[in-house]
């Protein structure tokens, strides 16, 4: 089956320590995204990715890093410069062509303490 | 940039109508997309409108008019399981998608 997979599902941090959230698709997407959901908030965007090794910063880059080696694989490091890291993640990829819907990872809760 | 603006909280009642309404300003519009959040869940995608006018997919249906800034969302026959927020996406032609905070609807008997 097609999907799009996050794992964890919760993660538990002390401060000051990188943490790196896994997002695995096989839907064969080109674009793949990070977001980042406060409570009672919206998605905000972290980075993008329209095509392998290369990706581009988000409304909220600052703090985290991405990488895209493979197609199938976007992981997102939440770095120790990331003040307020504790939110819900969330990954999605989807097509390039225009009006193709995002398909998204089932999130990640991450947590500092 | 882009801003996107949709209410807040809504409350209806079992069996109603109701519509949920985004207005954005932004560059490059290429659509705008209406995804569907339950609590602690991802988005799930409900629909798509790059043209003027109304798409009508079963009890749902999404409005668009390009020239003003507009959408909506309109729910029909609501049931108890369509209490959940309701996310406006702009998609721009730069392949970024912009979500607004969304519109958390809550459905009573």
């Amino acid at each position: 089956d097609g999907g799009i997979t996050q794992s964890p599902k919760y993660l538990f941090r002390k401060e000051g320590q990188n943490v790196t959230l896994s997002c695995e698709q096989n839907l064969n997407h080109d674009a793949m995204y990070w977001y980042r959901q406060d409570p009672g908030q919206g998605l905000r965007l972290i980075y993008y990715s329209q095509i392998v090794n290369d990706f581009q910063k988000g409304d909220i880059a600052e703090g985290y890093s991405v990488s895209r080696e493979k197609k199938e694989s976007f992981p997102l490091t939440v770095t120790s410069a990331q003040k307020n890291p504790t939110a819900f993640y969330l990954c999605a990829s989807k097509g390039t062509r225009s009006g193709t819907e995002a398909f998204f990872g089932q999130g990640t809760r991450l947590t500092v303490v | 940039g882009q801003n996107i603006d949709q209410p807040t909280e809504m409350t209806a009642t079992e069996g109603a109508i109701v519509q949920i309404n985004c207005t954005y300003q932004t560059s490059g519009f290429n659509g705008l997309f209406w995804y569907q959040q339950h609590a602690g869940e991802a988005p799930t995608f409900l629909s798509y409108n790059v043209l003027d006018g109304l798409e009508e997919k079963g009890r749902f249906s999404s409005f668009l008019s390009r020239s003003k800034g507009y959408s909506y969302l309109l729910l029909k026959e609501l049931q108890m399981k369509d209490s959940a927020s309701y996310l406006c996406a702009v998609e721009t032609n730069a392949g970024k998608s912009t979500f607004g905070d969304g519109t958390t609807l809550t459905v009573k008997p």
